[in-house]
Formats: C-alpha cells, structure tokens, sequence
C-alpha cells in the first residue's frame, strides 16, 4: 500500500552513463515532483509537473529530462552522468500545487564513480 | 527572495522537551510543515499549519507561528530516542507552489 515509490532504491553507476530513476504514486494526486538532497542533506526542488504539465523547472542542467506519462508517474531520465550528479533523489507527490503537503517516497541513492 | 533558516543541531536528553526553531522570509507563503527524515529513509510529514493560525497541537507534536516576525517553532514534549532524525523546516510559496525547505536540525535524543 505505498503511497509513492521510487524505483531503484539504489543506483550505482559510472559517468558517462545514462541512467533513469521511475516514481509512481497511488494517492490519487495530480501533481508530481522531483527533488535533489546533497551529501549536506540540503534539499532543492529539480521539477513539478501537474497534470502532466511541467510548471516548475528549476536550473537544471538539461542532461536532466523528467517524463510523465500520465498523472500517477513521473520518471527521472539522467544523460551523461558526471560525478556531481551523487546525490538522494526524492519523488513526492500532491494534489493541486499551492496548498496541500507533499508526501515523498523513499528515495534514490544515486552513486556515480 | 524566499529563505527559509534552521539551526543545524540540537541535542537534548530523553524525557524533556525538545524545541526546533525556523524562520522564513516569504510573508505571502500560505502553509507551513514540518518534515522528519530518519537515518536513510524518506522524508515523513510530520504536521502542518496554515499561515491564518498560531498554535497547532497534535499528540506530542506542538506548532507554534508567529507570522509578525515570520517564526515557526516546533515542540515535540517528552522526546524520545526514537525521536532522533533531521526536522525540516518548510514554506509552501508563490503561484506555483513551490516547497522551500530549511537546511534541516539534526536532533539527537541521549538516554
């Protein structure tokens, strides 16, 4: 009965990959996210969708390419991975896109060598 | 622009209050969170309060706001070991709706 789940929980790769990371929700929401936690545990919105819609896309190198296909997921494509590129990524999720909380999933511990 | 401000640590002993202060910048930000996140899980909502409101009390869990001086506190009475996590601070802002987060206190409950 999990809510959002990300799929890897954990990703080890070598640069120069392309590499992809999928989030489902079933709460039912219609806006979707994704966010980017530093090793200093630092969060920072990467990008929203609502409807399918991108309306949040924050600076990003474009290497970064979400996917919605449809309201409940939200997938994360990386090109070309670079060692910085380390990092948890959080797939979270509401319904509308200016009051209700986000409810996050589990993460994605992303490892780049 | 939008800042939302924590203190990165805190530490108390088992049984007393444990308090989490943050402070934010955009007056216009409609709700604010708290979000716990233990050891390499995910980030839990813990509570939330609305920008209309001064006092949200939930079991042990105690939101205090101050929208004057733009100051979010969070008790949690009687902590417990199990209590020990990151705490973010967050303020829901702007037409879009982003969610800003503080830099997170790491609690650490001693026995």
């Amino acid at each position: 009965d999990t809510a959002v789940s990300q799929t890897p929980k954990y990703l080890v790769t070598q640069m120069g990959n392309d590499k992809s990371i999928k989030c489902e929700q079933n709460l039912g929401h219609d806006t979707m996210y994704w966010y980017k936690q530093d090793s200093k545990k630092f969060l920072k919105i990467m990008f929203s969708y609502n409807n399918k819609e991108l309306i949040i896309n924050e600076t990003v190198p474009n290497r970064f390419s979400p996917k919605s296909p449809d309201k409940a997921h939200l997938n994360l494509h990386i090109n070309s991975l670079e060692l910085g590129d380390s990092a948890v990524y959080f797939c979270a999720s509401s319904q509308g896109h200016s009051n209700s909380p986000l409810h996050f999933g589990n993460g994605t511990r992303l490892t780049v060598t | 622009g939008e800042d939302v401000e924590q203190s990165l640590f805190l530490s108390v002993r088992e049984g007393d209050s444990s308090v989490i202060n943050c402070t934010y910048t955009d007056s216009s930000s409609t709700y604010l969170y708290w979000y716990k996140q233990e050891p390499g899980a995910g980030l839990q909502l813990l509570t939330y309060i609305f920008s209309n409101m001064d006092m949200k009390q939930d079991q042990r869990l105690t939101v205090l706001l101050n929208k004057k001086d733009k100051h979010l506190s969070l008790r949690i009475a009687d902590t417990q070991t199990g209590d020990s996590a990151i705490y973010f601070c967050a303020e829901r802002t702007g037409s879009q709706g982003n969610l800003i987060f503080g830099k997170g206190t790491k609690l650490s409950v001693k026995p």
